[in-house]
């Protein structure tokens, strides 16, 4: 069964600096994997996704996501972050495009003005 | 782009009683949906998934008779607490997608606070 560790809870940058954040999976065929936001009491909204082919995926709002599998990471960055980025991110896996999503625990973003 | 739209976004009610949520798929159809559950700071754990004409399956440790769902149609499934207890609050989640290989579309989620 797949499963996904983000390894940071908590993460505060300053507005304007550049953000990182960690996704591991385990899986162990080539793995459907995510990243969506969540701002407090709303759904969830996808960011980006990497299914095949190129392993940096570009996403709404700035994002990008490297697919890397010697390490199984996905990790998620954005060069330069606004004060509206603040919210909770998560990582998914699934075994195919129509399989069940399997989150990470998810990594609180705040943002310092 | 496709659209989950779930009902009600907030719902109070008083222990004993049941509690139906709506998830619908606004431009697409959807043979399949997920329901997924999350406590405060925590993150989403899948409930069931719900299959349009046939019965839902549910994923270990989830109360099927607790936690009953519907799919009667290609837009809609509907998941009600019975006999809801305050263990029961949580924040509840639906998700589809358009088609194999697309990723998933949320609903906005449905607060329950059990009293």
């Amino acid at each position: 069964a797949q499963s996904v560790t983000q390894p940071d809870i908590h993460i505060t940058v300053s507005e304007g600096a550049s953000l990182e954040l960690r996704c591991n999976y385990s899986y162990g065929a080539t793995p459907y994997l995510f990243w969506y936001v969540q701002s407090p009491g709303q759904g969830l909204q996808l960011l980006l996704k990497y299914f095949s082919g190129d392993t940096l995926v570009q996403g709404i709002k700035g994002f990008e996501a490297e697919f890397k599998r010697s390490q199984s990471s996905f990790n998620l960055r954005k060069p330069s972050v606004h004060w509206s980025d603040a919210a909770e991110y998560f990582c998914a896996v699934s075994a195919s495009g129509a399989q069940k999503l399997v989150f990470g625990q998810g990594t609180r973003l705040t943002i310092n003005p | 782009g496709a659209v989950v739209s779930q009902h009600p976004s907030w719902v109070i009610c008083k222990s004993g009683t049941s509690v139906k949520i709506e998830c619908r798929s606004l431009d697409f159809q959807a043979t399949t949906m997920f329901w997924y559950r999350q406590f405060p700071k925590q993150s989403l754990m899948l409930m069931a998934t719900s299959n349009e004409g046939s019965k839902a399956t549910y994923e270990q440790g989830v109360e099927k008779d607790k936690f009953l769902i519907n799919h009667a149609s290609l837009t809609l499934s509907t998941l009600t607490v019975t006999s809801a207890h305050p263990e029961d609050s949580s924040f509840y989640i639906c998700s589809a997608r358009p088609g194999t290989d697309s990723p998933l579309h949320f609903g906005n989620g449905t607060r329950l606070t059990v009293t």
